[in-house]
């Protein structure tokens, strides 16, 4: 079965400094790996997707994500945070093939920027 | 297009009333997905429909939650009676074979007193 871990609950970062969420996941085949974030009273908004290839990839908002295969990892960074990337971040993982398949997510981190 | 709409935004409602969440995915999107979030327990894959199938729908609660799709634009999730312990937030996402990832509503905020 697939899961996705995600070890930070709450990350507190002040305005200007570099973020590292972390993901590890635990899937049987290739996955699909995927980066969302929730702004409050929001649904949630794509970020980033790794499928195949170049293992960091490049998303919106200033947002990169590294793909660890050795270590089951997908984190996400940012080199400098913006008080409006507050908000809760979530990895996810789904099956390569048979696109369209459910995918699991993680139970998210709350990010919170100190100005 | 204008994303993936669900309505109501916000529902309040007694216990014991029959409840439906409804939304309309992305046009030509062929997966739709509907997931509730709590506090609790994250989010949770209730079920999801392929060409208007339904193809899993084991995270479904119980027998008082249903869900329907009736043509490629419209799908509701019914609770018959509703509880309060069935308070969240219900997403419902689209997206065409995986591809892209998901695309979410934003969410209907249910609410059982």
């Amino acid at each position: 079965a697939q899961s996705v871990t995600q070890p930070d609950i709450h990350i507190t970062v002040s305005e200007g400094a570099s973020l590292e969420l972390r993901c590890n996941y635990s899937y049987g085949a290739t996955p699909y790996l995927f980066w969302y974030v929730q702004s409050p009273g929001q649904g949630l908004q794509l970020l980033l997707k790794y499928f195949s290839g170049d293992t960091l990839v490049q998303g919106i908002k200033g947002f990169e994500a590294e793909f660890k295969r050795s270590q089951s990892s997908f984190n996400l960074r940012k080199p400098s945070v913006h008080w409006s990337d507050a908000a809760e971040y979530f990895c996810a993982v789904g099956p390569a093939t048979g696109g369209g398949n459910k995918l699991t997510f993680g139970t998210g981190t709350q990010l919170k920027v100190e100005l | 297009d204008a994303g993936v709409i669900q309505s109501p935004r916000h529902e309040v409602t007694e216990m014991g009333q029959e409840v439906t969440l409804r939304c309309k995915p992305i046009s030509g999107h062929d997966y739709l997905f509907w997931y509730r979030q709590t506090m609790m327990r994250g989010l949770e894959l209730l079920i999801y429909f392929n060409n208007n199938v339904p193809i899993d729908d084991s995270g479904m609660p119980e027998d008082r939650f249903s869900a329907k799709m009736p043509n490629a634009s419209f799908s509701t999730l019914k609770i018959q009676p509703s509880e309060p312990r069935d308070s969240a937030v219900y997403f419902c996402a689209s997206t065409y074979r995986g591809a892209g990832g998901y695309t979410f509503g934003s969410g209907t905020r249910l609410t059982v007193v």
